[in-house]
């Protein structure tokens, strides 16, 4: 069954670096999301990609974050400088027309 | 106006039993309403989902009741199992292109075996 991919599991970084979070969507879908989820809390959109650009971004993704698609496959989340309340786990998700499929997440700790 | 309320937070339910979870929504436009089961360090993985023409769908033990009126929504799992023992998180979107869900806060389910 096909499924959406993220790496790394788990990212540990100083505060004010810079991360990238990667993830492949299943391959015949269209629109891409990443969201995160605060340690026992919700999950909250981020951004939404379609056809190369942004569609939609949230407050939380501000001027620090950014989404990548770079060669047709990777789906890319940098955060230039993280802040320690970035500290979260981050889900990327893609569908084709209705159901959207999550990754496993990658769990970001900045310290 | 895009929240989506659940209640309860958490519900622990004995083995056979019914779990009951409840989500509200005040933007009309919602009309796409799936939940998502979510174990611990796990994506979210979509459980069920409903449109708001049916007032019920049923999936195995998992039911989705919908009261369009009410603008609620909600999910029952019958013959409750230990291993149904997870987070489960309802969600809602507009429909059109690149919408995002909306999800809500969710609740954590116990089945006691």
């Amino acid at each position: 069954e096909p499924e959406v991919t993220q790496t790394p599991s788990h990212q540990v970084t100083q505060m004010g670096q810079e991360v990238i979070l990667r993830c492949v969507p299943i391959s015949n879908h269209l629109y891409f999301y990443w969201y995160r989820q605060i340690l026992g809390q919700k999950v909250e959109f981020l951004v939404s990609f379609y056809n190369n650009e942004i569609s939609e971004k949230s407050e939380i993704f501000d001027d620090q974050f950014s989404v990548e698609r770079p060669d047709g496959s990777n789906f890319t989340l940098k955060i230039r400088s993280t802040k320690l309340e970035d500290s979260a786990m981050y889900f990327c998700a893609s569908r084709a027309v209705i159901e959207a499929f999550f990754g496993q997440g990658t769990r970001l700790t900045v310290v | 106006q895009q929240q989506v309320k659940q209640s309860p937070q958490s519900l622990i339910v004995q083995k056979g039993g019914i779990s009951i979870i409840n989500c509200a929504y005040e933007n009309t436009a919602f009309d796409y309403f799936p939940w998502y089961q979510q174990f611990p360090g796990k994506g979210p993985a979509l459980l069920i989902a409903i449109r708001p023409d049916v007032s019920e769908k049923k999936e195995g033990r998992f039911t989705i009741s919908f009261n369009k009126s009410a603008k609620q929504f909600s999910l029952h799992i019958m013959d409750s199992q230990p291993g149904d023992s997870a987070t489960y998180f309802c969600a809602a979107r507009v429909s059109g292109s690149a919408r995002q869900l909306t999800f809500g806060s969710g609740t954590q389910l116990t089945v006691l075996p």
